[in-house]
């Protein structure tokens, strides 16, 4: 799986745009970008994932370059809800088990 | 609700005892995995199962065992050869093609008394 390279910690004000970078300059051709997210004591929570083309769900949208090797998670409009550790994985299309490498990602804090 | 539930929330180890983390799933997903975490750090993969009644060890399974009895099942049980077991562990599964798409529990934070 490739490795992914993100900021440590990010701040946003509530109801701005939270967009969270990540680096994944060796990604292969199969390898798809995920992103997940942890609030404090609480398991993971899977938020969207994408190829090549940028992807929208009710949660998020992630932009992927071009040459595929980055890409931004954006929270339209942060609430103090999304206040978490932000975890970008690449990893080969669901083409068979196994664990998810969780890296350190990025604490982000929105405040008031 | 459909979901993963882990029980307890909060667990107390004495040394030499082993415990049992509890996992169940409702969402009928073929495969289930465990999950350690430490303070500041990421998830490590300490088990994980793809069918009934067959299992593989992840990168720290040394001190831990598991069983996977039953489809919605698959109980952690850490033993008294795991001498540091204060972590939070983690339950998830997934299934179909979907494989990159893990459910994650609420976790059993586990502490040695």
């Amino acid at each position: 799986d490739a490795k992914t390279t993100q900021p440590p910690s990010m701040d946003c004000a509530e109801g701005r745009a939270a967009n969270l970078p990540c680096n994944h300059s060796t990604i292969s051709g199969n390898e798809y970008v995920y992103w997940y997210r942890q609030i404090h004591s609480q398991g993971p929570q899977y938020i969207i994932h994408g190829l090549k083309n940028n992807e929208t769900n009710e949660m998020a949208s992630l932009i992927i370059t071009e040459d595929r090797k980055s890409s931004t998670l954006i929270l339209p409009h942060a609430t103090l809800r999304d206040t978490a550790v932000y975890y970008c994985i690449v990893r080969a299309g669901g083409t068979s088990y196994g664990k998810l490498t969780f890296g350190q990602g990025t604490i982000l804090t929105v405040h008031p | 609700d459909g979901g993963i539930t882990q029980s307890p929330k909060y667990l107390f180890r004495k040394e030499g005892q082993n415990v049992t983390l509890s996992c169940e799933q409702n969402l009928n997903h073929d495969a289930m995995y465990w999950y350690r975490q430490d303070p500041g750090q990421g998830l490590r993969l300490i088990y994980y199962s793809q069918i009934v009644n067959d299992f593989q060890k992840g990168d720290i399974a040394e001190g831990y065992s598991v069983s996977r009895e039953k489809k919605e099942s698959f109980p952690l049980t850490v033993t008294s050869a795991q001498k540091n077991p204060t972590a939070f562990y983690l339950c998830a599964s997934n299934a179909g093609l979907s494989k990159n798409i893990q459910y994650f529990g609420a976790g059993t934070r586990l502490s040695v008394l």
